[in-house]
């Protein structure tokens, strides 16, 4: 299957920095990509959808001036966490989308393996 | 408002038994059904995806089952491996947006354990 790719795998880092995340699809041109946060034993919540060449859509309650995503080329979208604070510390998922073969009714979605954010 | 809801929450099964996991779900209209396994610290892989029309699906040693008209999935793991503890995540989509893409609904998971 179609890998994507997430960097780094872990970052630890002190409060107030910014950290910038990176995903991308190794095999395939993503359009649409998506960007999750998940805390510990609970399931992924879409934070927001990225698409290449224009703005990102968030999802509410998530603040688009402190998660910065940008969606530069049809391979690549980034996550900058600014001003990160212990709150934000999380599993960040980032998920892209294949459109070929894509019906009306499915697509195809792959996961990366996660950036595990941690601050101190 | 759209939900997907699974059960147990969490289960433990010996290694070579079967297990059964469930998934309701409210999401209207709908598009399609996937199945997906999460490792601890790494991100989902897909198992399985069902429209409405199909009413099962199977990848190795896991079968997935749709009832569209009662909003229920299952999974069925059948001779149970080590490598199957996992959380097992139910994920419902509906009709696309006029991005053309699924917005992906989220169960919250049951965590698997098999033990030796």
């Amino acid at each position: 299957g179609a890998v994507v790719s997430q960097h780094p795998s872990r970052v630890i880092c002190k409060s107030g920095t910014s950290v910038k995340i990176e995903c991308r699809s190794l095999d395939f041109q993503a359009t649409t990509m998506f960007w999750y946060r998940q805390f510990p034993k609970q399931s992924l919540m879409l934070m927001a959808t990225s698409n290449e060449g224009s703005k990102a859509t968030y999802e509410q309650g998530v603040e688009k001036d402190k998660f910065l995503i940008n969606h530069a080329s049809l391979t690549l979208s980034t996550l900058t966490v600014t001003s990160a604070h212990p709150e934000d510390s999380s599993f960040y998922i980032c998920s892209a989308r294949d459109g070929r073969g894509a019906s009306k009714y499915t697509d195809t979605q792959y996961f990366g393996p996660g950036t595990r954010l941690t601050v101190l | 408002k759209n939900q997907v809801e699974q059960s147990p929450q969490s289960l433990i099964i010996l290694e070579g038994k079967n297990c059964t996991l469930q998934c309701n779900y409210t999401v209207s209209p709908f598009s399609n059904l996937r199945w997906y396994k999460q490792d601890t610290g790494r991100g989902p892989v897909s198992l399985t995806i069902m429209t409405f029309s199909e009413n099962t699906k199977s990848n190795g040693r896991y079968t997935a089952t749709l009832d569209a008209d009662t909003k229920q999935s299952s999974l069925h793991i059948t001779a149970s491996q080590l490598s199957d503890s996992a959380s097992y995540i139910c994920v419902v989509s509906g009709l696309p947006f006029s991005g053309g893409y699924n917005k992906l609904i989220f169960g919250a998971g049951t965590r698997l354990a098999v033990h030796p």
